[in-house]
C-alpha cells in the first residue's frame, strides 16, 4: 500500500511566524498534493505537482507556496502565517490524476 | 469553473435503514467521478470512482451510478452499518490535461444503533 508521511503532525505558531510543512512518498508516484480541510469548506486543494520541479496553483493559494523537491518531497510553506491558516493540513500522492490518492495522516496547524 | 455540491452536511439514521447521499456536479468537459470516505481521526480513502454513463459502480456494500443527463453521483448503501459513520467526499476531476480533483464541502453519517 502507498505509504505518505507527514511531519510535524502538530504544529503551533504566531501571526506572522514562518511555517513549512513536509510530506515524503514511497511509492514514486507522479503526482503529489497539499490541501486543507475545515468543517463545512471539505477538501480544498492548494498546491499540487507532477513531477520534481513542478508547480500547478489549486483553488486555495493564497498565502502558501509550495515546493517539490524530488520524486518523493513535497513541501508547503507559509511565510507569513495568519490566523485565517489554522486548519487539518492533507497531503496525498497518486500515479496519475484518475488514480486513487493516497493520503498522509495529516498536520494539525494552529496559527495564534 | 468545475464543481461539485453535496446538499447534506450531516445525515443521520438508524443502523438497517438505506442510506442515499447526493452529489451534483457542472463541469465543462470533465466526467471522471469520485467518492472518498474518511473515518474520524483518519485519512480520506477512495470508496469507488467511475466515468461511464449509467454504469452501477459497486464496492464495500456501497453503490453509486454517473447519470450525466443530470450530472448527478449519488452514493449508495441499502442497509446502513455503525462502521459507516464517517465523512464521505464526492469529487470531479477538474476540466484539463494534468489537471486535479475538486471535492465537494462533505457529508458527515452518523449512524445510530
Amino acid at each position: 500500500e502507498a505509504a505518505v508521511t507527514q511531519s510535524p503532525r502538530n504544529k503551533v505558531t504566531v501571526t506572522g511566524g514562518n511555517v513549512t510543512l513536509s510530506c515524503r512518498q514511497t511509492n514514486s508516484h507522479n503526482y503529489m498534493y497539499w490541501y486543507r480541510q475545515d468543517t463545512g469548506h471539505g477538501l480544498r486543494l492548494i498546491h499540487y505537482s507532477y513531477g520534481a520541479g513542478n508547480l500547478q496553483i489549486g483553488d486555495v493559494p493564497d498565502g502558501y507556496k509550495a515546493t517539490r523537491t524530488t520524486q518523493e518531497d513535497f513541501f508547503l510553506l507559509l511565510e507569513l502565517a495568519s490566523p485565517s491558516q489554522t486548519s487539518l493540513y492533507f497531503c496525498a500522492s497518486s500515479a496519475g490524476v484518475l488514480y486513487e490518492q493516497y493520503f498522509g495522516p495529516g498536520t494539525r496547524l494552529t496559527v495564534l | 469553473g468545475d464543481s461539485v455540491t453535496q446538499t447534506e452536511g450531516l445525515v443521520t439514521l438508524t443502523e438497517g435503514l438505506p442510506v442515499m447521499l447526493n452529489c451534483t456536479y457542472q463541469t465543462a468537459y470533465s466526467t471522471f467521478l469520485f467518492w472518498y470516505v474518511q473515518h474520524l481521526n483518519e485519512a480520506p480513502k477512495l470508496l469507488l470512482k467511475s466515468s461511464t454513463d449509467n454504469k452501477r459502480t459497486e464496492h464495500q456494500g456501497f453503490h453509486a451510478t454517473l447519470h450525466k443527463s443530470s450530472s448527478s453521483f449519488h452514493l449508495q448503501k441499502s442497509s446502513a452499518q455503525l462502521s459507516d459513520s464517517a465523512l464521505y467526499y464526492c469529487a470531479l476531476k477538474k476540466t484539463g490535461f494534468a489537471s486535479a480533483l475538486t471535492f465537494g464541502s462533505g457529508t458527515k453519517v452518523i449512524v445510530l444503533p
